[in-house]
């Protein structure tokens, strides 16, 4: 039981590239989550999806898409790579209890955008 | 969507009992409160997670007065393994959509 694992660990991108991070669990959660933390800011919800075939916008969406085609995948693109993405990225899933829930995390994936 | 503060760092001793408060004055009705963990390198680890009055579990406790704009994450006894940053988070849910608030971080040190 891997949890939740994140691909790649670390990249460096240069300004206007494009890439692609992978979310995989191995837990059967339905919900799962893409942040990002800046130093000094926590954590900020980019996107999240609910349901496989389904995603919506957090709070920090723009420059970033995601899918979900399948339930244990989330995939988090960067179409066209800005300094300004330059961030650790963190995936989480979670199987909500009524209005609760525990979310569990990735290792995170380390991106330097020059 | 909620906004939360919580103190930017601490310290502590070895076998002291711990509390960090995190604000969240604008806090809704059926709003949650949950605290996770990180370590350098890592992702958050739940701790502890509640609603409101107090929780508690096989490693810290949780405190929510009454008109929930704050609660207090209560470890007891820390040791120098608990040196990590905390964080709260503010979560909610409308149906399926989902506002999740996190405060910006308390670093704990443990001092021996």
């Amino acid at each position: 039981n891997a949890g939740v694992t994140q691909t790649p660990k670390f990249r460096v991108l240069k300004t206007g590239q494009s890439m692609t991070l992978l979310c995989a669990q191995d837990m059967n959660h339905e919900y799962m989550y893409w942040y990002r933390q800046d130093p000094g800011m926590g954590l900020r919800l980019i996107h999240y999806s609910v349901g496989e075939g389904t995603t919506a916008k957090g709070e920090v969406p723009d420059g970033y898409n995601v899918s979900r085609l399948k339930k244990q995948n989330f995939l988090l693109g960067l179409e066209s790579a800005a300094p300004s993405q330059t961030s650790v990225y963190f995936c989480a899933s979670s199987f909500p209890v009524g209005a609760q829930e525990t979310q569990y995390f990735g290792p995170g994936t380390r991106l330097l955008v020059l | 969507l909620a906004k939360t503060t919580q103190p930017i760092s601490m310290d502590s001793y070895e076998g002291q009992e711990v509390n960090i408060t995190c604000s969240h004055n604008n806090i809704a009705t059926n709003d949650y409160i949950t605290w996770y963990q990180q370590f350098p390198s890592q992702g958050p680890r739940f701790i502890i997670q509640g609603y409101k009055t107090k929780v508690t579990n096989e490693v810290a406790s949780l405190f929510i007065p009454a008109d929930r704009k704050s609660s207090t994450l209560s470890l007891p006894r820390v040791s120098l393994s608990d040196t990590a940053v905390y964080y709260c988070l503010v979560g909610r849910s409308s149906g399926s959509a989902r506002q999740l608030t996190f405060g910006s971080g308390t670093q704990l040190t443990v001092l021996p």
